[in-house]
């Protein structure tokens, strides 16, 4: 079954740390990749997506992801975490190649950041 | 401004009582989804639609009943057959194009069974 994979459950960073939130996924087809972020109170936000094409990419708020397919893995970066950066973040995955319009999401991490 | 709206925002049901949660979208979307969110579970897939008339269980159905009779609305009946049913639950919607685009979320309506 396809699934996706967050390792990371509770992440507590200070302000202006490095962030590195791991993704993975097991399938092994064409594969679109999403980051969404749900901020304390909110409703979830697409951070950024991959589809084709460069495999990294930029999204909102400074935040970048790498699409490294030879690992599976989505990883989603940020160089300088700031305290409005907290918040819940879900990989997701849509894994069949488009045929339905599924997204699998992580479980999602827990992001705390300290001012 | 478009945007999908779920109400209620809270809801507490008896135990043994069905309950329906409602999800309107003005996007002119053609797939909607309902979702279950747990602490630490993620969002796991109850029931999507692709087109009107037409919908297909996700990978926790058991419990829930949905209807498409509109493109605009997708509502949910959480039945008393669902085991569990206190949960967070999220509705969305996406262009046919979803794994493209991605999906728009609702606020999400917090049911608590007592």
């Amino acid at each position: 079954a396809q699934s996706v994979s967050q390792h990371n459950h509770h992440v507590i960073l200070s302000e202006a740390a490095s962030l590195e939130l791991g993704c993975n996924y097991s399938y092994g087809g064409t594969v679109n990749l999403f980051w969404y972020v749900q901020y304390p109170g909110q409703h979830l936000q697409l951070l950024l997506k991959y589809f084709s094409g460069d495999p990294l990419v930029k999204g909102i708020k400074g935040f970048e992801a790498e699409f490294i397919k030879s690992k599976f893995s989505f990883n989603l970066r940020k160089p300088s975490v700031q305290w409005s950066d907290t918040a819940e973040y879900f990989c997701a995955v849509n894994a069949d190649g488009g045929a339905t319009n599924k997204l699998i999401f992580g479980t999602g991490t827990l992001l705390a950041v300290q001012p | 401004d478009g945007g999908i709206t779920q109400s209620p925002k809270y809801l507490f049901r008896k135990e043994g009582q069905n309950v329906t949660l409602s999800c309107e979208q003005n996007l002119n979307h053609d797939a909607m989804y309902w979702y279950r969110q747990d602490p630490g579970q993620g969002l796991r897939l109850i029931y999507y639609s692709q087109i009107v008339n037409d919908f297909q269980k996700g990978d926790i159905a058991e419990g829930y009943s949905v209807s498409r009779e509109k493109k605009e609305s997708f509502p949910l009946t959480v039945t008393s057959a669902q085991k569990n049913p206190t949960a967070f639950y999220l509705c969305a919607s996406s262009t046919y194009r979803a794994s493209n685009y991605g999906y728009t979320f609702g606020s999400g309506t917090r049911l608590t069974v007592v």
